[in-house]
C-alpha cells in the first residue's frame, strides 16, 4: 500500500519550454502532497505544499509563477516548470501524505534536463 | 537541511552493524524519520519515531533518540550489500508535517 508514482521519470526539454510533471497516489487519497527538489549529492529541498482544492503554499525563495502547482484531485498533483532554463535541471520528487498516519510517501522522482 | 546534520559517508563490512547518526536543532520536532534512497530513485520510508520515545526497533533496524542532546541514530544489524544507499534523517515540526531533511549519509557495504 501507499504507492506514489511520478510521470515522466525523465524528461529533456529545450530552454524556454514548459514541462509538466505528474504525481499520483495510486492506492490512497492524499489531501496533501509535497514537491521537493534535489541537487546532485545534496539533500531534498521542499519547494511547496499542495493541498487539494486550494492554492499551493510555496517555500521562501521559490517562485510560484515559475513552478506552477495544481492539485486537482485527491490522487493527482502536477508541477509545471514554466519557461525552463538550464538552472532548473534537477531531480524533482513528490510525496503524498495520508491523513491517517500523517506519513509522507515518496514518488520515484523525475529527472529534468533543460538544454 | 542546515538544521539537520549527518555525516556524509560510512563504510562497513557485510555482516557488521552500521550506525548512522543525525543531529537536529529544533526542540519542537514531533516526529523523526529515516529514509533510504537508492541511486536515481525516490525515498523509501524505513522507520520513524515519535519525539517522546527513546527507542524503536523494527527487525534489523533500531532507532535511538536522545532528545536532550537532539541526537538520532539508526542502527542496521547484519548489514547487507543491498543496504548500500543514501540514508536521510528528517524531522517534522508542529502540525505542518513539513519535513526538514539532513544532508544524507552514503552507506557503502563492502563484501
Amino acid at each position: 500500500g501507499a504507492v506514489v508514482s511520478q510521470h515522466p521519470s525523465r524528461v529533456i526539454c529545450k530552454s524556454g519550454t514548459s514541462v509538466k510533471i505528474e504525481c499520483r497516489s495510486l492506492d490512497f487519497q492524499a489531501t496533501t502532497m509535497f514537491w521537493y527538489r534535489q541537487f546532485p549529492k545534496k539533500s531534498l529541498m521542499l519547494m511547496a505544499t499542495s493541498n487539494e482544492g486550494s492554492k499551493a503554499t510555496y517555500e521562501q525563495g521559490v517562485e510560484k509563477d515559475k513552478f506552477l502547482i495544481n492539485h486537482a484531485s485527491l490522487t493527482l498533483s502536477t508541477l509545471t516548470v514554466t519557461s525552463a532554463h538550464p538552472e532548473d535541471s534537477s531531480f524533482y520528487i513528490c510525496s503524498a501524505m495520508t491523513g491517517i498516519q500523517e506519513t509522507q510517501y515518496f514518488g520515484p522522482g523525475t529527472r529534468l534536463l533543460v538544454l | 537541511g542546515e538544521d539537520v546534520e549527518q555525516s556524509l559517508f560510512l563504510s562497513v563490512r557485510e555482516g557488521d552493524s552500521s550506525v548512522i547518526n543525525c543531529t537536529y536543532t529544533d526542540s519542537s520536532s514531533t516526529y523523526l524519520y529515516w529514509y533510504k534512497q537508492e541511486p536515481g530513485a525516490g525515498l523509501q520510508l524505513l522507520t520513524y519515531i515519535f519525539s517522546n520515545m527513546d527507542m524503536k526497533q523494527d527487525q534489523r533496524l533500531t532507532v535511538l533518540l536522545n532528545k536532550k542532546d537532539k541526537h538520532l541514530s539508526l542502527r542496521i544489524a547484519d548489514t547487507q550489500t543491498g543496504d548500500s544507499a543514501i540514508y536521510f534523517c528528517a524531522e517534522s515540526r508542529d502540525s505542518s508535517y513539513k519535513l526538514i531533511f539532513g544532508s544524507g549519509t552514503r552507506l557503502l557495504v563492502r563484501p
